[in-house]
Formats: structure tokens, sequence, C-alpha cells
């Protein structure tokens, strides 16, 4: 399978742990993206790797997330001291220039009690 | 205001009829892209369709066009000949500024579709 993948697919935390999900984007592509989406809602952007640089935040990403992307391949999501209104689903885009699409993992469901 | 607006939380429709979901977007950009994004209940974002800001024609691929109405700010996706397997949560999207995938994508709050037998 060359499609992303995202894991785990699934994660339950109590509420002041910390969690950390990762993103293999699609082989060669060098943006990378990360959203997040809750439940009877549309995807909201969080923030955009071009290769290993961050290049765009949402103000939806507060000081407890921090996205990387370490020598441009994978990419990790981390949020500290989780919240209930966390809960979501994450999801990864990839891309490559001459596409105009973004292509999505499965996404990470994230359940914080 | 919402940059991205559908206005069908959810469709019923009789199956090989052909449906209509209604977008509507605002931006002051002249150059942005339009996309539908289909999620079956499985939960992945399946790509559609796509749409430019200059595209002339309507964009069509396969049993999905998109009727783009620029001075109206629409983009309305239609599928022909809908099928059992078309059931799912159908979402527009845009991409403000030029192309390349530079840009992360505006999604609205999407339409749930039913196709009945």
């Amino acid at each position: 399978d060359t499609g992303v993948s995202q894991n785990p697919r699934h994660k339950i935390t109590k509420r002041g742990q910390n969690v950390t999900f990762r993103c293999d984007p699609i082989s060669e592509h060098n943006r990378l993206y990360w959203y997040r989406q809750t439940l009877g809602q549309g995807p909201e952007f969080l923030t955009y790797f071009q290769n290993e640089a961050q290049l765009e935040k949402s103000r939806l990403l507060s000081d407890r997330f921090s996205a990387e992307r370490p020598k441009g391949s994978f990419s990790t999501l981390e949020i500290q001291r989780t919240e209930q209104g966390d809960s979501a689903m994450y999801l990864c885009a990839s891309t490559a220039g001459g596409y105009n699409e973004q292509f999505f993992g499965p996404g990470t469901r994230l359940t914080v009690l | 205001a919402q940059k991205i607006t559908q206005t069908q939380p959810g469709m019923f429709v009789q199956e090989k009829e052909a449906v209509t979901l209604d977008c509507t977007y605002d931006t002051s950009d002249q150059s942005y892209g339009l996309f539908w994004y289909k999620q079956p209940s499985s939960g992945e974002m399946i790509f559609l369709i796509y749409q430019g800001s200059y595209d002339e024609q309507n964009a069509t691929e396969g049993r999905y066009s998109l009727n783009f109405q620029k001075a109206r700010k629409s983009a309305n996706l239609v599928i022909s000949a809908s099928q059992l397997g078309d059931s799912a949560m159908y979402f527009c999207a845009m991409r403000e500024g030029p192309g390349g995938g530079a840009d992360g994508l505006t999604f609205g709050k999407g339409t749930h579709l039913i196709i009945q037998p």
C-alpha cells in the first residue's frame, strides 16, 4: 500500500496525559498537512510542512500542540496535557508539486476521558 | 462569515437518479481552487474532483461533474446515475491563493447523502 498511513488508528487517554501521533506521507510527497475533524464537522486545518519546514500554523494550534517533520519524511503531532475538547479525528494529508488534490490518511481517532 | 457553505445537512435520493450537492464559497482571492471530497462511514477522505478558478470548463471525473458558477461563487457537485455506494458524507473545500498545494484547505460542514434502493 503506497497511500498515506497514520498510527495509531485509535487512542484513548486520560485528561492531562500527553499523546503523539505519527503520519507517513506518500513517498516523495514534499508537502504534508495536519487537520482535525470533530463529530459532525468538516476537517479544520492545523498546520502545513514543506519538506522539514513548518510553514503555516492555524490559530487552532494552541501551545499544547506541536508538530515536527524531521528530515522531511514522516511527521509527528504531539498534544500535551490533553483536554476533553481535544477529542477528535486527526487527519494527515500529503501532496506534491503538480498535484492539486491532497491525499488523506485514514486518521487517528483520539478520545480523551 | 463562513468561507464554505453547504446548505444541505442531509439528502435522500433514489438509486439511479442524479443528485446535486450545493456549495457556495467566499473569497477575495482571484486565484483559488475548489474541491469535493467523499467521506464514507469508514472515515477516509476520498478526493473526487477539482476546479481551478481560472478553468473555463466545468470539471468532470466519471460520474462526477462540478457546476462552477464563478459570478455566483458556487461550485455544486453533480453525481449522475447515483449508486448505493455513493452513500457518504460529501465535503466541499477551498484552497485560497495560487496552486501547488501550498495552502491548507477550508472545508464546509458537509452533506450526508443517502442513496435509497
